[in-house]
């Protein structure tokens, strides 16, 4: 059974750093692409950052661009995102998605991790 | 870059048909795989539809996805709606120019 499970959200003044993590089990993790996606409260989905399988290509969206960075560790069938500078607008419930090799899609999702930007 | 627009909200009653639409702003909604995505109150979202219109495992077949050129959108149509049908739906795409994943607004179906 795939399973993706989130960590590391909490509590960060604007202007501070977390990071969160992303386990996963029951598939080949250094076979698949990966995604951070985030919904704010009461929002839509909003998708965050991209990472192959093998950490190159990645990319951002703008809103992160310059502040967030997504990495993974194959070895402990891991992603991170390091959040840094973060603003009241990042706040949202963080989630982790696996892509299909044949496109886009987000086949598989975690329960999500909560990120609260506030003072 | 485009974007993907959904109506805000639909609603039906029990036993009917329904069609949520995802219209793309620039490009041909063609270029790209479209996918489906349901989330209920206080859940990850699941995939309802991929690539196009290719249903997960397990999801029953009265979810059907399409895509039509001529008003460059896809839809989702479910049929025989229930009350569990009730939720969030996302349409989402790739933006080959950005290299970037692109959602929808959503769309929040009321079955009553």
């Amino acid at each position: 059974e795939v399973q993706l499970v989130e960590s590391g959200g909490g509590l960060v003044q604007p202007g501070g750093s977390l990071r969160l993590s992303c386990g996963a089990s029951g598939f080949t993790f250094n076979s698949y692409s990966m995604n951070w996606v985030r919904q704010a409260p009461g929002k839509g989905l909003e998708w965050v950052s991209y990472i192959s399988s093998t950490s190159s290509p990645i990319n951002y969206a703008d809103s992160v661009k310059g502040r967030f960075t997504i990495s993974r560790d194959n070895a402990k069938n891991s992603l991170y995102l390091q959040m840094n500078s973060l603003r009241d607008e990042d706040t949202a419930v963080y989630y982790c998605a696996r892509e299909r090799s044949t496109s886009s899609t987000h086949d598989y999702w975690g329960q999500g991790t909560l990120v609260t930007v506030s003072s | 870059k485009f974007m993907l627009t959904q109506p805000h909200s639909v609603s039906e009653s029990p036993g009917k048909t329904v069609t949520i639409s995802c219209t793309r702003s620039s490009g041909t909604i063609a270029s790209s795989y479209v996918q489906w995505y349901q989330q209920r109150p206080g859940s990850a979202p699941t995939t309802v539809i991929y690539e196009d219109n290719q249903r997960p495992s397990g999801v029953p077949d009265r979810f059907s996805g399409s895509i039509d050129s001529s008003s460059n959108s896809a839809s989702l149509t479910i049929s025989g709606l229930k009350t569990e049908d009730e939720a969030d739906y996302y349409c989402q795409s790739y933006d080959s120019s950005s290299h970037e994943r692109v959602f929808g607004g959503g769309t929040k179906l009321t079955v009553l």
